[in-house]
């Protein structure tokens, strides 16, 4: 299995409710980090995960939490979701912590969350 | 929070006009710029890794160049096609963390 795959595709939440976003890393690699990608904004760090323990974090708040599993895929929860969180929410998988590792990183190609 | 930016933020061509773009980030603390492709709806394409000042990386008709003690990265683009249409973002990795700072990108269009 190659590429980085990410589920759901697309989706659509209410303000308040909660969300789990998948992400099936590349086969070998064993990081997975989540970026989220708001309008018209680059993408900005979420958190990583290596070899299930959480490696850094950005500057968001305890709500998005996540989880990588023994087999290195990984989750992304968002609880009491604002509307302010919809977003691109991109997942990338390395082999490896940093990314001068030079092998660089796996992107998926996103799943879209509207929060209305 | 570190400050990563890219020019011009959007940018239309003829098909085989020569183009570049800019990516400008701290000078300071530098581990590694990355160089990515992004077509709408797909996942972001790994162009380049940058890691040390005055490199000068090639993939077929794309280039990038490096100069870590100014702060900025070119990417060229020689005899464009529309089939390089896509957004070209630039990510900065500082030597203190393992996180990318991503610019906001440029969204390039080549007209046929």
């Amino acid at each position: 299995e190659t590429g980085v795959t990410q589920s759901p595709t697309h989706l659509i939440k209410t303000r308040g409710q909660q969300v789990t976003l998948r992400c099936s890393s590349q086969s070998g690699h064993n990081t997975v980090s989540w970026y989220q990608q708001a309008l018209g904004q680059g993408p900005q760090f979420i958190f990583q995960y290596y070899r299930e323990e959480e490696n850094g974090r950005g500057n968001f708040p305890p709500r998005f939490s996540g989880l990588q599993f023994p087999n290195y895929s990984s989750e992304l929860n968002v609880n009491a979701l604002e509307l302010d969180d919809s977003a691109l929410y991109l997942c990338a998988s390395s082999a490896g912590q940093g990314g001068a590792s030079g092998y660089g990183y796996t992107f998926g190609s996103g799943t879209r969350l509207t929060v209305v | 929070i570190l400050n990563v930016e890219q020019s011009p933020q959007s940018l239309h061509v003829q098909e085989g006009d020569s183009t570049n773009f800019t990516c400008s980030f701290p000078s300071s603390n530098f581990y590694a710029l990355h160089w990515y492709r992004w077509e709408t709806a797909k996942s972001p394409e790994a162009l380049f890794v940058m890691t040390l000042n005055g490199d000068e990386k090639k993939k077929g008709r794309i280039s990038a160049t490096l100069n870590t003690k100014e702060g900025y990265s070119y990417l060229y683009i020689k005899g464009s096609q529309p089939e390089d249409s896509a957004t070209y973002l630039c990510a900065f990795i500082a030597n203190t963390g393992n996180q990318f700072y991503f610019g906001t990108g440029t969204s390039l269009t080549v007209i046929p």
